[in-house]
């Protein structure tokens, strides 16, 4: 079965670019989420994803958004991005107890803004 | 305050040596309590969950100690394979907070 997967792998992008990043989740898993994970730190919550709506939502500014599909699938938008962005983004899925289950990541994309 | 406390280490210790790593939370409302294992530029990937009671995979041993609020890896006969870094991961809420990671590299 395949796992989570996220593309692009790599990105470059200069300041104040847009980018999308988009997340496949394990089948059947409707819970999707998001991380950033800046390079010597653990991840840090930007959005969690359930049905559809948002259920949650980290201290990032608005110029992060994102959405869940009918068919899970999700996208994380970052818009006029700054240096600080450069970063490991993860996407997380679960069936939808993550409480007790804990989340399955992809491999990430990792953004660098120049 | 941080969500979670993690002593980033490094912990460099011979093949077969048992090693501790400890993790501390600030919400005592948290439910929940997990390990991941990170190898370097790849993803999380969960090594086990922790229970109130303890609980124990093969070489490996997680502890809570909800009184005091923290949480406790414990690894036996440590293996080269086991170089990583890990990350203690506690709910608040909706949210999962990760710490910063203890970084593990057993010498041969």
């Amino acid at each position: 079965d395949a796992g989570v997967t996220q593309s692009p792998t790599h990105l470059i992008k200069t300041r104040g670019q847009h980018v999308t990043l988009r997340c496949s989740p394990i089948s059947g898993h409707k819970s999707v989420s998001w991380y950033q994970q800046v390079l010597g730190q653990g991840p840090q919550f930007i959005f969690q994803y359930y049905e559809k709506e948002e259920r949650g939502r980290g201290n990032f500014p608005d110029r992060f958004s994102a959405r869940q599909f009918p068919n899970y699938s999700s996208e994380l938008n970052v818009n006029a991005l700054l240096l600080g962005d450069s970063a490991l983004y993860l996407c997380a899925s679960s069936l939808g107890g993550a409480l007790y289950y804990g989340y399955t990541f992809g491999s990430g994309t990792r953004l660098t803004v120049v | 305050r941080k969500e979670v406390e993690q002593d980033p280490g490094p912990f460099n210790v011979p093949e077969g040596a048992t090693v501790a790593f400890n993790c501390t939370y600030s919400n005592s409302a948290s439910q929940s309590f997990f390990w991941y294992r990170q190898d370097c530029r790849k993803e999380p990937k969960l090594l086990m969950s922790v229970y109130s009671s303890g609980n124990e995979d093969g070489r490996f041993t997680a502890q809570l100690n909800r009184a005091s609020q923290y949480i406790s890896l414990l690894i036996r006969d440590s293996k080269l394979s086991d170089s990583a870094t890990y990350l203690c991961v506690v709910n608040s809420g909706n949210q999962f907070y990760f710490g910063t990671g203890t970084s593990l590299t057993v010498i041969p």
